[in-house]
């Protein structure tokens, strides 16, 4: 089976603080993906990635950052966290484009 | 506003009844469409997925129908279970983009 990891389940930080998110996956899919989601809205993109070192804005890349330095792990990276950063983080990946992707349990980040 | 989307649409139905999950896609270039089941506290789960030259999957109990001239796919669930209690969400995969969601569709049996 495929296994996403988010390494927290649930974060809390300060606003200003530099916040890290990590995701690693165990199937050397060559995507990976970060959403967030709020609710009611669904699942929006915030970066992904198709291979080790790319990466692509998703539709609300303002605010975050992300870093692939190895194939199995993604990481996002708030650099100055805000209290509308405050949100659920799902990490996902998937084989190639045009497979489905796997998703992580999520990361719950509440930003005080 | 983010305060419109806070209310998820809800299907609610009689254990043992069909459901029929409904989702309008934005991308008419969109090619591979996904449905996924998310339950409480959980990341989402792949349910079934469709490519753009289908026009019908079927899975174990459940029927994805995708409609290309209006942008629509439906989720056909069969002889639904409280186990299926759950929200749902459509996705699209966008030509060079990453998965597209919705906004989902709570579903609740009723036993």
């Amino acid at each position: 089976d495929v296994k996403v990891t988010q390494s927290s389940r649930y974060l809390v930080k300060r606003t200003g603080e530099k916040v890290f998110l990590e995701c690693v996956q165990d199937m050397d899919h060559e995507n990976m993906f970060w959403y967030r989601q709020d609710p009611g809205l669904g699942l929006r993109l915030i970066y992904f990635s198709y291979d080790v070192k790319m990466k692509e804005k998703g539709d609300i890349p303002e605010g975050y950052s992300v870093s692939r330095e190895k194939k199995e792990r993604f990481s996002l990276i708030l650099e100055s966290a805000s209290t509308n950063q405050t949100s659920m983080y799902l990490c996902a990946s998937s084989l190639n484009v045009n497979t489905e992707a796997f998703f992580g349990q999520g990361t719950r980040l509440t930003v005080v | 506003g983010e305060s419109v989307g806070l209310h998820l649409p809800t299907l609610s139905v009689q254990e043992g009844d069909n459901s029929i999950i409904n989702c309008a896609y934005s991308n008419s270039a969109s090619d591979y469409f996904i449905w996924y089941k998310q339950e409480s506290g959980k990341g989402p789960q792949f349910i079934i997925d469709i490519r753009s030259n289908m026009d019908k999957r079927q899975g174990q109990r459940v029927t994805v129908l995708l409609n290309k001239t209006v942008k629509h796919l439906s989720l056909q669930i069969a002889a639904t279970q409280p186990g299926d209690s759950a929200v749902y969400f459509c996705a699209e995969n966008r030509p060079l983009r990453a998965l597209t969601f919705g906004s989902g569709t709570r579903l609740q049996v009723q036993p």
